[in-house]
């Protein structure tokens, strides 16, 4: 089966950078996704990384090392509005669903 | 073009009782999913539906049943609800591509539906 690992919380000020984790194991494996939640909302798809490496998008950026099963979600120039959820996920065994991980709460302070 | 839409917003249940909930999606997605998000909780996945007539377990599928008529529309029916099943349901959709892995790594949520059964 899917399982994912993600700390649970994380503070950072106002235009710091902030990194957030996330280990998994999968028996069959395409890809890592990054979804983020306001409180009370409907999340919303940040990225995707099929491949090693690095994909920016903005301030948001997301790292992928598939030998070492484990990727990342770098946020720069942090602003009060990505106070939110963040949750990594991979694809069910047949890559038709997603597996979510428990969720990062990201507290962005001035 | 409104995306994916749910129906309820909220509802209260007593227990033992059933409810339908809606999801339907404008985007012409094949893929379609049921997850619910407990408090401070991760999103576990109910059930998916790959095309119409087809549907399929997820995680945490007992005490729900899901069918799919129709491309747009994916309906969650509880039977006999229990206070287990106070959560936040979401629905959501995704372009299905031509091949694994499919697109299904980018998904479109509903607003979701607040459910409280006591």
């Amino acid at each position: 089966g899917q399982s994912l690992e993600q700390p649970s919380e994380v503070t950072a000020v106002e235009g710091a950078i902030v990194q957030i984790n996330c280990t998994y194991q999968t028996s069959g494996f395409y890809g890592l996704s990054w979804y983020q939640q306001h409180d009370g909302g409907a999340p919303t798809f940040l990225s995707y990384n099929a491949l090693d490496g690095l994909e920016e998008t903005g301030r948001f950026s997301s790292f992928l090392s598939r030998s070492d099963s484990y990727g990342y979600l770098l946020l720069q120039e942090l602003q009060m509005k990505d106070s939110a959820s963040y949750f990594c996920a991979v694809q069910n065994q047949a890559g038709t669903a997603l597996i979510f991980g428990k969720g990062t709460t990201l507290s962005v302070s001035s | 073009n409104a995306g994916v839409t749910q129906t309820p917003k909220f509802r209260i249940l007593k227990i033992g009782q059933s409810m339908t909930l809606q999801c339907t999606q404008d985007m012409n997605h094949n893929y379609m999913y049921w997850y619910r998000q407990d408090p401070g909780m991760g999103l576990k996945l109910i059930y998916y539906s790959v095309g119409a007539g087809i549907t399929d377990k997820g995680e945490v599928p007992n005490g729900y049943n899901v069918s799919r008529s129709t491309t747009e529309d994916f309906p969650l029916r509880l039977e006999l609800a229990a206070p287990s099943q106070t959560s936040v349901y979401f629905c959501a959709s995704s372009y299905s591509g031509t091949s694994a892995p499919t697109s299904s790594y980018e998904q479109y949520f509903g607003p979701g539906t607040r459910l409280t059964v006591t």
